[in-house]
């Protein structure tokens, strides 16, 4: 079975600086990894995907994230935080049989001005 | 901006009483899900469509919970009778179904259950 794991509970960030949120996956066959944000009551946003092809992935609002089949991770990263990035972010992998994403329990980003 | 949307947003009521949840997916997106969101399971899949049938359920209490797609642009997710461990935010999620396990799936919402 698929499973997506995200070990930071938490990540505190000041502004200006760069961050990374960690994602390791695990799955039979290729995998097919997804990024979404999700803000204070709000649904989940689409930031990006890793389907095949480049490692590196760019996103929405400048974030990106790095395949890295060999350590079987897909970190998410941003140059430079805003504290608009403040939020709940989700790694999630799509079942290979079913195209129901399973998701990581999330990592909240706390970026401090 | 195509955008799914999820009715009501907010819902309290008492246990034993019934709930329905609607969605409208993304017009032309002919895959739906729904999920449900708490502290303490985190997000975890409970049924989805594709072309208004249902491929997968496994996750929803069959007993008290059932999900239909009546036509195209309606999904419906029902909790009867409904009881205090039901409370959660319940997300539905549209998808294209051209690439096929490659798609995006774009969430609406919300609906946030608490029953008391």
């Amino acid at each position: 079975a698929q499973s997506v794991a995200q070990p930071e509970d938490q990540v505190n960030v000041a502004e200006g600086n760069p961050l990374t949120v960690k994602c390791t996956y695990s799955v039979s066959g290729n995998p097919y990894l997804f990024w979404y944000v999700q803000y204070p009551n709000r649904g989940l946003q689409f930031l990006l995907k890793y389907i095949t092809g480049d490692n590196l992935v760019k996103g929405s609002y400048g974030f990106e994230a790095e395949f890295n089949k060999s350590q079987t991770s897909f970190h998410l990263k941003k140059p430079s935080a805003l504290v608009s990035d403040s939020a709940l972010y989700f790694c999630a992998v799509r079942d290979m049989g079913r195209r129901a994403l399973t998701f990581g329990s999330g990592t909240r980003l706390q970026v401090q001005p | 901006d195509a955008r799914v949307t999820q009715t009501p947003r907010h819902k309290v009521t008492e246990m034993g009483q019934e709930v329905t949840m609607r969605c409208q997916p993304i017009l032309g997106h002919n895959t739906v899900f729904w999920y449900r969101q708490t502290m303490m399971q985190g997000l975890e899949l409970l049924a989805y469509f594709r072309n208004r049938a249902p491929l997968d359920d496994s996750g929803m209490p069959k007993d008290r919970f059932s999900a239909e797609m009546p036509d195209a642009t309606l999904a419906t997710l029902k909790i009867q009778p409904s009881e205090p461990r039901d409370s959660a935010v319940y997300f539905c999620a549209s998808g294209p179904d051209l690439a096929g396990i490659t798609d995006t799936q774009y969430f609406g919402p919300g609906t946030r259950l608490t029953v008391l």
